[in-house]
């Protein structure tokens, strides 16, 4: 099994329409953190979470928001889906034991918004 | 101010040949770490290797090997005898030790092994 999973892997919504994406990790890492992909770029940082109580903002927070509801779960949720919001989203985990640790990922999800 | 370079929007090699693929870094922290993801077509960053900005040694992981040059600032990865299934995006990335875990990503180099 995955160490990091996402559901769903794939989901088409429409304009306006509230989603969640949800990511839960066996790793046992106290970090974990969103992520959105657009078409021939880079990552940029959604959300950030070092662990249950403690959750940051990043790079692209406006539109998002975010719940921690255990240390192997972060969702990732739009309150009003906008069609620029179409994209790859990955979930990452890292173990935080130091400034540089290695962030594994989930597999994705493709969102499309009509 | 933190960025990541990977001058090559793509590149096409032909099978069982070796691959370098370019990343150059700007940090003034003296500690960090840099990092290769591969992207496949089907969509998902597997993380290939790791190097410390301490690291006295060029990482290795299979056939998988950075070139790290501290003083030119770059951490080229490395691919020998190239394989169809390496063909991919590739993402250089760094993140300071110093700041937020923010890792911070390069634009990708998409590589094309030819049979």
């Amino acid at each position: 099994d995955a160490d990091v999973t996402q559901t769903p892997r794939n989901r088409i919504t429409k304009t306006g329409k509230r989603i969640m994406l949800e990511c839960s990790q066996t790793k046992g890492h106290d970090r974990m953190y969103w992520y959105r992909q657009d078409p021939g770029l880079g990552l940029q940082l959604i959300y950030y979470s070092f662990d249950v109580k403690d959750i940051n903002k990043g790079e692209i927070s406006d539109g998002y928001s975010v719940s921690r509801q255990a240390q192997a779960k972060f969702s990732l949720s739009l309150e009003s889906a906008i069609p620029n919001q179409t994209a790859l989203y990955f979930c990452a985990t890292s173990e935080g034991t130091g400034g540089w640790e290695t962030q594994y990922f989930g597999p994705g999800t493709r969102l499309l918004v009509l | 101010a933190q960025k990541i370079t990977q001058t090559q929007p793509g590149m096409f090699v032909q099978e069982k040949e070796a691959v370098t693929l370019d990343c150059t870094y700007d940090t003034s922290d003296p500690s960090y770490g840099l990092f290769w993801y591969k992207q496949p077509s089907s969509g998902e960053m597997i993380f290939l290797i790791y190097q410390g900005s301490y690291d006295q040694q060029n990482a290795t992981e299979g056939r998988y090997s950075l070139n790290f040059q501290k003083a030119r600032k770059s951490a080229n990865l490395v691919i020998s005898a190239s394989q169809l299934g390496d063909s991919a995006m590739y993402f250089c990335a760094m993140k300071n030790v110093n700041r937020d875990d923010k890792i911070i990503f390069g634009k990708g180099t998409r590589l094309h092994i030819l049979p």
